[in-house]
């Protein structure tokens, strides 16, 4: 089993829709949750993090951490299609728990397509 | 406004060659790494470093190096290029911290014919 899964998807949602992006994982050490976003061709950027369990809001985005069921969800209210992108969800422990030097491990990404 | 900045972002190297990635950070981070992603394979970690001279192998470190002789740079050598090794390279790096952003560059697609 892999430490994060991920639907690779694509995910195609006509503009306005409401969009839920989920990645479950397996290490039980993992306490920081991020999203990153990555449009074609560019690296990804940080979008949302969140520590241990519960919602953070940003704008359109929300993100949703359920440390009992190790699931995180990221929602996109309103969707636009600027949204479109490869959404990667990323997790990383307080001590070290994979991906390197205090690093991350990634879930493969989704691919979302907002059409107009 | 913060930055990582990798040499090139598209180049076209032949089989045997020895490839240099170049990346450079301007945010006095102590960690950097090299990934390569791949369709369907996601983000796989090569190499990290946490200090200058250190590095560390990551998931996938094989027909690479690495150098950081710089704490702004870390440089990513494809010793003899192979075209499995045609993929998109990103460099990113990272303060020492839970939770703490990676900042990552804008990818290199190497092609390898």
């Amino acid at each position: 089993q892999k430490e994060v899964e991920q639907d690779p998807g694509p995910l195609s949602v006509p503009e306005g829709a409401i969009v839920s992006l989920n990645c479950t994982y397996s290490n039980s050490a993992f306490q920081y949750f991020m999203w990153y976003r990555q449009y074609s061709r560019k690296g990804p950027e940080l979008l949302m993090y969140t520590y241990s369990s519960g919602n953070k809001e940003d704008g359109r985005f929300t993100a949703q951490v359920d440390k009992s069921s190790k699931y995180i969800s990221l929602f996109i209210r309103d969707s636009q299609p600027s949204d479109s992108a490869t959404y990667l969800c990323a997790m990383k422990g307080v001590m070290y728990s994979g991906g390197g030097a205090d690093g991350l491990t990634f879930g493969k990404g989704t691919h979302l397509i907002i059409q107009p | 406004d913060v930055k990582v900045t990798q040499s090139s972002r598209y180049l076209v190297k032949r089989t045997g060659e020895k490839v240099f990635l170049e990346c450079v950070q301007d945010m006095d981070h102590e960690n950097m790494f090299w990934y390569r992603q791949d369709p369907g394979l996601g983000l796989r970690l090569i190499y990290f470093s946490y200090d200058v001279k250190m590095k560390e192998k990551g998931d996938i470190p094989e027909g690479y190096s690495v150098s950081r002789e710089k704490k702004e740079r870390f440089s990513l050598i494809l010793e003899s290029a192979s075209t499995n090794q045609t993929s998109m390279y990103l460099c990113a790096s990272r303060v020492t911290g839970g939770n703490t952003e990676a900042f990552f560059g804008q990818g290199t697609r190497l092609t390898v014919v």
